[in-house]
């Protein structure tokens, strides 16, 4: 289990809007960082902090924070979105950990 | 651009040590924090730990009393064990370069650059 919860799956239709969310009590004292992995390759960093994106990260892709709970976005989700997306962040004891994932699928 | 490379030994038998080294290149490892995070077949991601350039460690708790991080500021390398291996330690293991930031209203941790990843099976 995680201190971290993400719902299993999501799923968006072409150009259309997604939220995909983690909750935890921690949140409230640290950012979630986001990272988007596709089958077969390395996990790569999205969105970080309040809302910042890495160098070559599409716009579409926005975070956000309220509470317990961090979001990421993607505005207008291309079929190369579909992946599974993972937050991080710490835990109530300082520690760092994931949340379990989120597979997103494009329809 | 920093390149994280961490070749592997593919197969590790039960019961022994599981060893792995991270070749920061194009950049200094004496930055940063650096992490090892693991995925077993079909699973989530798992953070093993993490050290620093002098050697600082925080380890999983779930994994604390198997693991070892080391690094060697000369060869820009650093360094994973974890003893007493058993099938669920099979799993694709990553390096990555950690970014923290506690100057604003939260505390940021974040990875921004992995290795590719290397699979290791505990087998037999």
């Amino acid at each position: 289990s995680s201190d971290l919860t993400q719902d299993p799956a999501v799923s968006v239709a072409l150009g259309q809007t997604v939220r995909i969310t983690c909750q935890g009590d921690s949140l409230r004292s640290y950012y979630a960082s986001w990272y988007q992995q596709k089958p077969g390759q390395a996990p790569v960093l999205v969105i970080y902090g309040e809302n910042n994106r890495p160098s070559g990260i599409a716009d579409r892709f926005s975070g956000s924070s309220s509470g317990n709970t961090a979001s990421l976005t993607i505005t207008g989700a291309q079929a190369e979105d579909e992946a599974d997306y993972y937050c991080h962040s710490r835990d109530s004891s300082g520690n760092l950990v994931f949340g379990g994932g989120t597979k997103l699928t494009v329809l | 651009q920093v390149q994280l490379q961490e070749p592997g030994p593919g197969l590790v038998k039960p019961s022994e040590t599981l060893s792995l080294t991270c070749t920061v290149s194009a950049g200094s490892i004496s930055s940063s924090y650096w992490s090892w995070i693991r995925q077993r077949p079909g699973k989530g991601l798992e953070w093993i730990g993490y050290i620093n350039y002098s050697g600082t460690t925080k380890y999983n708790s779930s994994l604390q009393s198997r693991v070892t991080m080391s690094v060697d500021t000369s060869k820009n390398q650093f360094s994973l064990r974890v003893t007493s291996v058993t099938a669920a330690d099979t799993a694709v293991y990553y390096c990555a370069r950690g970014y923290y930031d506690n100057s604003g209203e939260k505390t940021l941790d974040a990875y921004d650059i992995w290795g590719q990843g290397t699979m290791v099976t505990v087998s037999s």
